[in-house]
């Protein structure tokens, strides 16, 4: 079985100053991982993937992700916030061993940039 | 921006009435999916396919049903909508090879009186 958990149901930070989303997986084998960004009446938008490799992954709009196998994380974050980037995100995990092409999402997180 | 699209964007229905909630994707994903969401709320899987005429039930049981019968399009029915089918479904799609990223729609958000 594979799960998520996004621990904070919501993170508040000063514009300018850096952010950071929690995630945490579990999956018997190894894990492929995501993080998407949705905006209010929207569907969901894809950031970024760790598939292999190097463990910081650069995504869109100067989002970063580092997947640490210790920890099973992969948290989210971005060095300085923007109010725009006001949103709510989903971490979600694939097992590259099995479960199919299935994507399990955490319960997402609400990102509130403030002045 | 996906090619993957969502009709309607929003719907009011009266309860029992039948209804279909369009998906289409014209990137040619063999795989599809149905997600249903409560605002703000998590992503629950009520529906997938792996290619034409191929459907599978996910995670969260539903009363809808759905129907793959071309590669680009998966439709979802309710053929009795009641309230508590109130929530915003979304459609996502993936190619076949290697661990893709899925696409999704922009949403429709239903509500049933």
């Amino acid at each position: 079985a594979q799960s998520v958990a996004q621990p904070e149901d919501q993170v508040n930070v000063a514009e300018g100053n850096p952010l950071t989303v929690k995630c945490t997986y579990s999956v018997s084998g190894n894990p492929y991982l995501f993080w998407y960004v949705q905006y209010p009446n929207r569907g969901l938008q894809f950031l970024l993937k760790y598939i292999t490799g190097d463990n910081l992954v650069k995504g869109s709009y100067g989002f970063e992700a580092e997947f640490n196998k210790s920890q099973t994380s992969f948290h989210l974050k971005k060095p300085s916030a923007l109010v725009s980037d006001s949103a709510l995100y989903f971490c979600a995990v694939r097992d590259k061993g099995g479960g199919g092409n299935k994507l399990t999402f955490g319960t997402g997180t609400q990102l509130k940039v403030e002045l | 921006e996906a090619d993957i699209y969502q009709t309607p964007r929003y719907l009011v229905i009266g309860t029992g009435k039948k209804i279909t909630l369009e998906c289409s994707q014209t990137m040619g994903h063999d795989k599809m999916y149905w997600y249903q969401q409560d605002p703000g709320m998590e992503l629950h899987l009520i529906h997938y396919s792996y290619g034409v005429n191929s459907t599978e039930k996910g995670d969260l049981s539903s009363e809808s049903t759905v129907s793959r019968i071309r590669t680009e399009h998966f439709p979802l029915t309710l053929e009795s909508a009641r309230p508590s089918h109130t929530s915003q479904y979304l459609c996502a799609s993936h190619g076949t090879s290697g661990p893709n990223e899925q696409f999704f729609g922009p949403g429709t958000r239903l509500t049933v009186l």
